[in-house]
């Protein structure tokens, strides 16, 4: 069971907004940790598309934004395309007993 | 440009030891954490350790620590992960990943993965 929760999956007609949520605690996201998020398509190396909860690296399309509160985090995708058909990670610190960095689950998006 | 080239697909027997590696270049070795993340068959990705090759600083996963060791050589630009033993569950993608300096410490730069199989 993942520290961050994530909805196993999502999906959404092109065109379409989709948001994927990460769930955390006090000990992670609720205590100020960035929140980070990937985009990981099978056979590939997992890609950086949004780091401390709301920046986009350079090359990322800004329709991929996030957001933080309190002790969750949001992935939004607007105007979905075919190629983004993939499985979305969320990542942060947790600073309980077992201090590491941390995924979520993982997020499976379907383009319908 | 900055890389992350990892060593090839790995097709071992349990009880086995084995050694992956990950090579950097294009930026200062030595000056970036590097982490090491599974993802085993249909499953998600796990964060299993990390280390400062500058001064080989490291840090486990509790679910991950007496099971792999981490190591680098900074003079080939090189991280490692390894086991002394190898089980069936071992087998999964490993994935070795930069972590960036400032304050968010994500990791903005990832390795192909390297394959590992274990079976009799």
């Amino acid at each position: 069971q993942s520290v961050l929760t994530q909805p196993p999956s999502v999906s959404g007609a092109p065109g379409q907004r989709v948001t994927i949520s990460c769930t955390g605690s006090s000990s992670n996201i609720g205590a100020g940790y960035g929140v980070h998020w990937y985009q990981h398509l099978p056979g590939t190396a997992p890609k950086l598309l949004i780091y401390g909860s709301n920046n986009r690296p350079s090359g990322v399309p800004d329709r991929f934004s996030g957001s933080k509160s309190g002790t969750s985090a949001s992935l939004a995708i607007t105007g979905l395309q075919a190629e983004d058909e993939a499985d979305y990670y969320c990542q942060s610190y947790d600073n309980s007993l077992s201090a590491s960095n941390v995924f979520g689950g993982g997020t499976k998006l379907t383009v319908l | 440009e900055v890389q992350l080239v990892q060593s090839g697909a790995e097709v071992k027997k349990p009880g086995e030891s084995l050694k992956i590696s990950c090579k950097g270049s294009g930026y200062i070795f030595s000056n970036y954490w590097i982490g090491w993340v599974r993802q085993m068959p249909g499953k998600g990705l796990e964060w299993m350790g990390i280390i400062y090759p500058g001064d080989s600083d490291t840090r486990y996963s509790p679910s991950f620590q007496g099971q792999v060791t981490i190591s680098a050589d900074k003079s080939i630009s090189t991280a490692y992960l390894q086991w002394s033993s190898l089980k069936a569950s071992d087998t999964a993608m490993y994935f070795c990943a930069r972590q960036s300096t400032d304050n968010w410490k994500h990791f903005d730069y990832w390795g192909q993965g390297t394959l590992v199989t274990v079976s009799s």
